[in-house]
């Protein structure tokens, strides 16, 4: 079952600050967060297992509310640099598989 | 350091064509492989997956077809390419760990069925 993302998309200016919602409509194992620029490939951002609160990448957060069944990324004081789709992977089993939501494009902009 | 590689980087197939694509992963061991398709504007859809030597599971009933011949090397194949082959092509892999595994993503193929 795929996870929705909310918004599709946000524009940005630099130094502003972005929630990135993935919900799930079954139990989560883990959640990965990904970011890919347009023409490449994803590059992994961190996972969160159940209840982490991680802090992985640059001025980029996530968080992990399993009873919600759902992982927001936060993007803080945002650089020209964090432009790109974002993509959130939900494991809903140990099963090595992940579906992967539809993604947000951010455009951060001067 | 462990690397991921693919190719060829871009392809553009007659529809009917026989497509092969590869993927191979260096410094790591008996690694988890995938197949994603991405379309255009859109988000991945895992195709296959792979924890073991001639070990495959089919996500997605289509024309497409994958192997593993050796353990760190990855193919999709088809025998007739159609129009809705078309797009972008990753090839993952993770370290089996027991537990939440992070994927890596190779470089893709870009593939246009015309």
């Amino acid at each position: 079952q795929q996870p929705v993302q909310s918004p599709q998309a946000v524009i940005l200016r630099e130094g502003e600050d972005a929630v990135i919602n993935c919900s799930s409509s079954k139990a989560l194992y883990s959640v990965h967060w990904y970011r890919q620029k347009h023409g490449e490939a994803p590059v992994f951002l961190m996972i969160l297992l159940k209840g982490g609160e991680q802090k992985g990448h640059e001025k980029i957060s996530a968080s992990f509310n399993e009873k919600k069944q759902q992982s927001s990324l936060y993007l803080t004081a945002s650089q020209l640099s964090y432009s790109g789709t974002y993509f959130c992977g939900t494991e809903t089993g140990n099963d090595y598989k992940l579906s992967f939501g539809a993604g947000t494009t951010v455009t951060v902009r001067a | 350091s462990q690397t991921i590689h693919q190719w060829p980087a871009t392809l553009v197939q007659p529809v009917g064509s026989p497509l092969s694509l590869e993927c191979t992963v260096e410094g790591t061991s008996n690694p988890n492989l995938y197949w994603y398709r991405q379309a255009a504007g859109r988000g991945l859809q895992l195709l296959f997956y792979s924890v073991g030597i001639g070990q495959i599971s089919s996500e997605v009933p289509q024309n497409l077809s994958a192997s593993r011949p050796q353990d760190r090397q990855f193919i999709l194949s088809s025998k007739k390419l159609l129009l809705s082959d078309s797009g972008f092509y990753l090839c993952a892999w993770s370290v089996q760990m027991g537990g939440p595994e992070t994927q890596y993503f190779g470089p893709g193929t870009r593939l246009l069925v015309l």
